[in-house]
């Protein structure tokens, strides 16, 4: 059963444009969902994270978008550029070590210049 | 501060022989756990070793097993090798239990099953 599913598998954005990747999870228990960013040949490599005590959290072009009572989150890349073009995974787990991560599908994201 | 480092990068084993792979966290971290990913399945999780503990342990065979040493560095062993244990198994570390701390990822190690 894959607890949070992640949308699209691919997608594909022009320089400048806003890359927008969504995922969904059951698991009402889930206190910490974090992003990852995974290069060819790297491992991934957090990029933001977000609790449900908010409802969004920018770092720089990324931003978190959360819904507690849909059970969905959402990363937003604004200004998208061709370095942004890697795999991404959301996450979801519970803090105090009874649960453990559980990632997303992943996404592939180009962005052409 | 060194990151996460996995030993050896890239491996060829034949089916039923067995493997051993060898991850080092970035100093100071408690945790380790251990992925596998595949192009179909994305990345699965295996098993945390916290203090030298299994804390946590994913929906795999036995044949996948781990043990982590008192300076935190850990070891993964697969034992009768199949086809399908052909992956790229990951290994992260993070000061804390790994629910709800950020992981630091290593390269992963290659394994290619023939």
């Amino acid at each position: 059963q894959q607890q949070v599913k992640q949308s699209p598998q691919s997608l594909i954005v022009q320089k400048g444009g806003i890359s927008i990747i969504n995922c969904a999870y059951e698991n009402t228990a889930f206190d910490y969902f974090p992003w990852y960013q995974q290069f060819p040949g790297k491992g991934p490599a957090l990029l933001i994270a977000i609790r449900p005590d908010v409802s969004e959290k920018k770092e720089g072009r990324f931003t978190i978008s959360f819904n507690k009572s849909a059970k969905q989150f959402s990363l937003h890349i604004m200004d998208s550029q061709p370095g942004d073009s890697a795999t991404y995974f959301c996450a979801a787990s519970r803090t105090g070590g009874s649960y453990i991560p559980t990632f997303g599908r992943g996404t592939s994201l180009i962005v052409h210049p | 501060k060194a990151g996460v480092t996995q030993t050896p990068r890239y491996l060829i084993k034949t089916r039923g022989q067995q493997v051993t792979l060898s991850c080092s966290p970035i100093s100071g971290h408690r945790s380790v756990s251990w992925y596998q990913q595949t192009p179909g399945q994305g990345l699965q999780f295996l098993f945390e070793y916290f203090s030298e503990t299994q804390r946590n342990k994913g929906n795999f065979p036995g044949r996948f097993s781990g043990r982590q040493f008192s300076n935190s560095r850990s070891e993964m062993n697969v034992s009768t090798l199949e086809l399908g244990d052909s992956a790229l198994y990951l290994c992260a570390s993070s000061l804390e239990l790994a629910g709800g701390d950020e992981q630091f990822f290593g390269p992963g190690t290659r394994l290619t099953v023939l």
